[in-house]
């Protein structure tokens, strides 16, 4: 089954410890993404890949970092979380034949909240 | 600003009567337009694009949207509203420049069918 998966689902953690939430996808996508969703504001890009080894910053990258070693990973981490990184966050992945052009497949969310 | 707006947090409908869900967009250059619903707890899934061809497009689940480009607008309707098609609905756009392609995703606006 074409999927995205992310883990962990639900996250509760202190202030400052590090954290990392995995993305992984098996459609062999060039393209993806993070988002974080939060009340009255959408979704907003954190950080972006449009093939392994590139990495791009979204409209609000500060306090995360991303790696893209293989294809089908795309890993967010927050070194120094804090209770403004409190969100819902997804990782989305396209085909990416010239550009992003073709519907982006979601994960399920990861639920983070920073204490 | 290249952006996506959803004028209406909340749209309210009865079951049985038609329903639009408004977007409206400003972007330069030809806009690639997207839809797409969120269930509860769920990532978001695609429901229909413009890219370019008829004004009038058809997607999943009985939902088509309108490209309307003097008015620049892209507002997604179903003739007959089913209580299942309660959920979030986000317009997104796409944004192009010469160091980033990547969907902007407007803030939303929830749809409630009521039996």
């Amino acid at each position: 089954e074409a999927q995205v998966t992310q883990n962990p689902r639900y996250l509760i953690t202190v202030t400052g410890k590090k954290l990392t939430v995995t993305c992984s996808q098996n459609m062999n996508h060039e393209y993806m993404s993070w988002y974080r969703q939060d009340p009255g504001l959408g979704l907003r890009q954190i950080y972006y890949s449009m093939n392994v080894e590139v990495t791009d910053k979204g409209d609000v990258p500060e306090g995360y970092k991303v790696s893209r070693k293989e294809k089908r990973n795309f890993p967010l981490i927050l070194e120094s979380p804090s209770p403004n990184q409190t969100s819902l966050y997804f990782c989305a992945s396209s085909l990416s034949e010239g550009g992003v052009t073709g519907e982006l497949f979601f994960g399920e969310g990861s639920r983070l909240t920073v204490l | 600003a290249q952006s996506v707006a959803q004028p209406e947090d909340q749209v309210n409908v009865a079951e049985g009567n038609p329903l639009t869900v408004k977007c409206t967009y400003s972007v330069s250059g030809n806009p690639y337009l997207f839809w797409y619903v969120q269930y509860p707890n769920r990532g978001l899934q695609f429901l229909l694009k413009y890219i370019t061809g008829d004004n009038l497009v058809k997607g999943s689940y009985g939902f088509e949207a309108e490209f309307n480009k003097s008015q620049t607008s892209f507002h997604l309707k179903k003739p007959s509203a089913l209580v299942s098609d309660s959920a979030l609905y986000f317009c997104a756009v796409r944004v192009v420049s010469y160091n980033t392609d990547k969907l902007i995703f407007g803030t939303g606006t929830r749809l409630q069918v009521f039996p």
